[in-house]
Order: structure tokens, then sequence, then C-alpha cells
């Protein structure tokens, strides 16, 4: 089965600043899609950016980047020019590209604090 | 992108009862999906909502507790049966694919349920 870990629960950066958030995954897979989606207080799941992990060239949206390493199961988010408003909870997800019907697996999370 | 909507958005009931939460999506899709979150915690997998058919549960999660019906490619209700304080949790609905709902790759959320069991 597959897993998803991310070993920062808390993060904090200062605005304008940049942070990354960690993410591993474990799969026997060769085709799957990567997600990161934000939860801020008001509980609404916003997908922040995806890869596809055919695709070796990194995902990026605006100020918001991964690093995907295959080989080593590795897909972090990098939040450049932090916003008081990227205060949330993050979460890494996987889905197999495999079998339509598959749900996303989530990690546990990681707050991320922005401070002024 | 697809727009979820749950109801309620939070409710208080006693141990014992059963709280019906809604889901519409505001346009056809594919997949749906009901989830449990406690506050502050992951997202767990409760089942996938198969249109006119029965719901395809995950381990630690059976019909009689969780009954979920899924009438049309647009709506599915999660029923939380015979409630303790342990189902206190935040329930969210998820779609995903359809015509207007981007990619097949793109998973939508609704707003979440907070349920607190007394």
């Amino acid at each position: 089965a597959q897993t998803v870990t991310q070993s920062q629960p808390e993060m904090s950066v200062q605005e304008a600043e940049t942070v990354t958030l960690s993410c591993t995954y474990d799969t026997s897979e060769s085709d799957y899609y990567l997600f990161w989606y934000k939860q801020p207080p008001s509980r609404q799941m916003i997908l922040v950016i995806r890869q596809e992990a055919y695709k070796q060239q990194n995902a990026t949206e605006n100020r918001f980047s991964v690093n995907f390493q295959k080989a080593a199961k590795s897909f972090s988010l990098k939040i450049s020019d932090s916003q008081l408003g990227d205060a949330a909870m993050y979460f890494c997800a996987y889905r197999s590209a495999n079998q339509a019907g598959t749900a996303l697996i989530f990690g546990k999370g990681t707050t991320l604090s922005v401070s002024s | 992108s697809a727009v979820i909507s749950q109801k309620p958005s939070r409710d208080i009931c006693q141990r014992g009862t059963s709280l019906t939460i809604q889901c519409q999506v505001d346009s056809q899709v594919t997949m749906m999906f009901w989830y449990r979150q406690q506050p502050g915690q992951s997202l767990t997998l409760i089942a996938t909502a198969n249109q006119g058919s029965e719901a395809t549960y995950e381990s630690g999660f059976v019909i009689d507790k969780f009954p979920i019906s899924r009438p049309n490619l647009t709506f599915s209700t999660l029923t939380v049966s015979n409630m303790s304080p342990e189902d206190s949790s935040i329930y969210l609905c998820s779609a995903r694919g359809g015509r207007t709902s981007g990619p097949d790759y793109e998973q939508y959320f609704g707003p979440g349920t907070r349920l607190t069991v007394t």
C-alpha cells in the first residue's frame, strides 16, 4: 500500500522569506500523481500544485514550486516570498494513475505559520 | 472547477442518534468520496460513493455505521448512525472527474461538516 509521510508537523517563516515543506512517499507504482493541498482555518481544501510522475520537469505555480525526486520518492514544496495568507495546514497527497477510481492518500500535514 | 456544497455545516447531536450529511456538486462528476478529519489532523478516506450501486468502504468503516447514497452524478449523502462521542469529527465530501471539473486528476473538496456528539 502507498504511504505519504510529512515529517514536519510545524514550520514557520517570516513574510517575504522562502520556506520548504518536505514530503516523502512510498509506492511500487511507476505512474502516479502528487499534490500539495492547502487548508486554511476556514477548512476549505485548496489545490496548490500537482505533479505527474512521468514528467521530469518540476511543477511551478506562481510563488509555489516543487522539487520532485522520483528515485528518492521525495516531493517537497517551496513557497517563495511568503505572505500572511499562506498560513495554513499543508497536505501532501498521492494518487495512483493506474486505477481510475482511486482516491487521494494524504500525509499527516504541516502547519505553516507566517509572521510579519 | 467544481464547486461543492455541504449541509449542514455543523451540528451538535446526542449519542445514539443519526445525522445525514448532504453533498451537492455544481456539475456532473465521475467520482465522489467521503473523508473524515479530526481537527488539526489528516484526512482519512471513509468510502467511495458509487453512482447507482453500493459504496466502496475502506478498512475500518462499515456500511451499517456509515451508509452512503449516490442517486445521481451530482449528489451524495453520508449518514453517521448510532453516534458516539468518538464520531465527533469533520466530514468532507470530495469529487473528481467530469466535463466541467477540469482534468480528471483534479480533486475538489467541500467545506466540511463539523459534527460534535455529546
